[in-house]
């Protein structure tokens, strides 16, 4: 596509319940990102992907979060069991080579 | 472990006046270096890498490996200059590690 699609942009979601994020990448970008910001916070990295390598999960805050990513395309990131402290925005990127980030514009996720 | 520091939280010039951002890491290898803006309502996006030595909307940035600093400038601010602004890290693991980033407001 033409950018980094992610959806949905926003969602309200209980305590307690399950999410899922979705990010469609540039097509033949092999790299995939999740990332999290949080307000007046930087960047925390969650997951990595490249090609058909494993997955660098160092990121993930808990065992609650998961992401896969399926035929080196889209991926989702589900978060299980959601805690107030998980609201924030959920950036995605992806990139080829060493040639920067392409950023999605985000899921806004709040935890009520 | 790397790290991305971004001293200013916030950043304040008057339009025409000269902007530098400052940007030190910390990495043991060789690094590449980014810097990302974030306008107004709008997604995160590259502004420009030290790997091509480019100017971009007239900032610059020049890598300087002596003092691991990356600092961002430009000598006449605009007032849509005014953003959110992001120094990024990026090593042989393959992700980036990004600073809490800079507020910078372009006054007029």
């Amino acid at each position: 596509g033409a950018g980094v699609s992610q959806s949905p942009s926003n969602k309200v979601t209980e305590k307690g319940k399950d999410v899922e994020l979705r990010c469609d990448p540039i097509s033949g970008h092999t790299a995939l990102y999740w990332y999290r910001q949080s307000l007046g916070q930087g960047l925390e990295f969650l997951i990595y992907f490249q090609g058909n390598s494993a997955p660098d999960k160092s990121g993930l805050p808990s065992d609650r979060f998961s992401a896969e990513r399926t035929g080196g395309s889209v991926s989702t990131l589900t978060i299980q069991r959601t805690q107030q402290e998980d609201s924030a925005v959920y950036l995605c990127a992806s990139s080829f080579r060493d040639a920067g980030y392409t950023f999605g514009s985000g899921t806004r996720l709040t935890v009520v | 472990a790397q790290r991305v520091t971004q001293p200013e939280k916030l950043l304040s010039v008057f339009k025409g006046a000269p902007v530098e951002l400052k940007c030190n890491y910390s990495y043991s290898g060789s690094p590449e270096l980014f810097w990302y803006v974030q306008y107004s309502r709008q997604r995160l996006q590259l502004l420009l890498r030290h790997i091509s030595r480019e100017s971009i909307k007239g900032f610059t940035a020049d890598l300087n490996k002596g003092e691991t600093s990356f600092h961002l400038k430009k000598p006449f601010a605009q007032e849509e200059d005014s953003a959110m602004y992001y120094c990024a890290l990026n090593t042989n693991a393959g992700k980036s590690t990004f600073g809490d980033g800079t507020t910078l407001t372009v006054k007029p």
